[in-house]
């Protein structure tokens, strides 16, 4: 089935560093791909999203291309702050049928950005 | 109230207990979810619920049990539960041709 795969371990860098976060997929269709960031104590909330192959989502900074070649989404932002500091999931959409998408998640990385 | 809401947003509940999870989404939206997220595992999605219809029981242990009046509301109601329950439960809803899902602030349950 469709999957979501994200770089393992959690992320440590200094403010103003460039971050990466890998993001391969597996699907058998044309999904949507998401970037989903949840801050502490909070829900998943939506970064940004991309439709279809060569897009480009952007949001805050963030931004990720959805590469059908390579099948991946990469999150990247140029310099980092400490509000940043979050947990990071990947997700994609299997289409289910009109009116319920169900989003496959990848496990999510915990990014610390430190002063 | 905007986007989707959760009640309580804490909840300590012995395993003898019986309470209920509420969920609102004020979108319009004819999707909600409900997902379980604990530190041990990835997010996991229990029920899906598609025009008051459940489409989705992701093979869920029946001491949890979701109800949906009507697509505005979702509720999970929870009996006998576990130690092993305890998680930040995340309810969702989406409308068909959007595909993304707007997620609640979650409910902290700790079974004790």
């Amino acid at each position: 089935g469709d999957s979501v795969t994200q770089m393992e371990g959690p992320v440590t860098l200094s403010e103003e560093a460039f971050l990466t976060i890998n993001c391969t997929y597996t699907a058998t269709g044309y999904p949507s791909l998401f970037w989903y960031v949840q801050y502490p104590g909070e829900g998943l909330q939506l970064l940004l999203k991309a439709t279809k192959a060569d897009d480009k989502g952007s949001n805050k900074g963030f931004e990720a291309t959805y590469r059908k070649e390579t099948t991946s989404f990469h999150l990247e932002k140029g310099s980092v702050q400490v509000s940043d500091s979050a947990v990071y999931f990947c997700a994609l959409s299997d289409r289910g049928g009109y009116g319920n998408n169900r989003l496959a998640f990848g496990k999510g990385n915990q990014v610390v950005v430190i002063p | 109230e905007t986007g989707v809401t959760q009640t309580p947003r804490h909840l300590v509940m012995g395993m003898t207990n019986k309470k209920s999870l509420k969920c609102e989404q004020h979108l319009g939206h004819n999707a909600m979810y409900w997902y379980k997220q604990s530190a041990k595992k990835p997010l996991e999605l229990m029920f899906v619920y598609n025009f008051k219809e459940q489409t989705e029981n992701n093979s869920v242990p029946s001491r949890f049990s979701p109800e949906c009046p009507n697509s505005s509301h979702l509720f999970l109601h929870l009996h006998t539960l576990q130690p092993e329950d305890s998680a930040l439960y995340l309810c969702a809803s989406s409308q068909g041709e959007n595909y993304e899902q707007y997620f609640g602030p979650g409910t902290r349950l700790t079974v004790t």
